[in-house]
């Protein structure tokens, strides 16, 4: 069956850092990609997807490429800030449209 | 557009009790999905409705039940509640096969 795989966290950064949170999936097929977040207290908001091989997707100053070849959808922002602080879902849907996410991973940003 | 509703936002039941809770999907979207969530599982598929059909069925009890509306709203409904059902039950929505939605869940503690 599908499966994804994060890092391992917490994630503790200074405000300005640059972000990585690793990511890799196991699929039959062609999955299409996506980064959740969630603040406390809150669902998951979507941040960013991405549906075939080499697309990248981006917003908020994240970005994630699909890498076929690695099986990789690793999330980056290159300059963090506090309100980025929350818990980060790497997710994949196959040929049916259920979601299978990963753990999370918790981000802390500090000023 | 308003973005996906559920209610209540939270709810304390006692063991043995049934409990409904309802979700509204983003107006247009025929897909809706339910999700649990806890500290230990993680992110774990319910089931999934369109056009008032269940489509997709994850790997849970009987006691877990659901059903979706002509206009698209729909219902889950556990019965018999246990200690272990305490979770964020967050629903989705989708447009397609694809991309989803989540509303802010449902926080039920089962004492």
């Amino acid at each position: 069956g599908n499966s994804v795989t994060q890092m391992e966290g917490p994630v503790t950064l200074s405000e300005e850092a640059f972000l990585t949170i690793n990511c890799t999936y196991t699929a039959t097929g062609y999955p299409s990609l996506f980064w959740y977040v969630q603040y406390p207290g809150e669902g998951l908001q979507l941040l960013l997807k991405a549906t075939k091989a080499d697309d990248k997707g981006s917003n908020k100053g994240f970005e994630a490429t699909y890498r076929k070849e690695t099986t990789s959808f690793h999330l980056e922002k290159g300059s963090v800030q506090v309100s980025d602080s929350a818990v980060y879902f790497c997710a994949l849907t196959g040929a049916n449209s259920k979601l299978t996410f990963g753990k999370g991973i918790t981000l802390s940003v500090r000023p | 557009k308003a973005g996906v509703t559920q209610t209540p936002r939270y709810l304390i039941k006692t063991r043995g009790q049934q409990v409904t809770l309802s979700c509204s999907p983003i107006s247009g979207h025929r897909s809706v999905s339910w999700y649990q969530q806890t500290p230990g599982q993680g992110l774990q598929f319910l089931f999934e409705y369109f056009s008032e059909t269940q489509r997709n069925k994850g790997n849970f009890p009987g006691r877990f039940s659901g059903r979706q509306f002509s206009n698209s709203r729909s219902e889950m409904n556990v019965s018999t509640l246990e200690l272990g059902d305490s979770a964020l039950y967050l629903c989705a929505s989708s447009a397609d096969t694809d991309t989803q939605y989540f509303g802010p869940g449902t926080r039920l503690t089962v004492l």
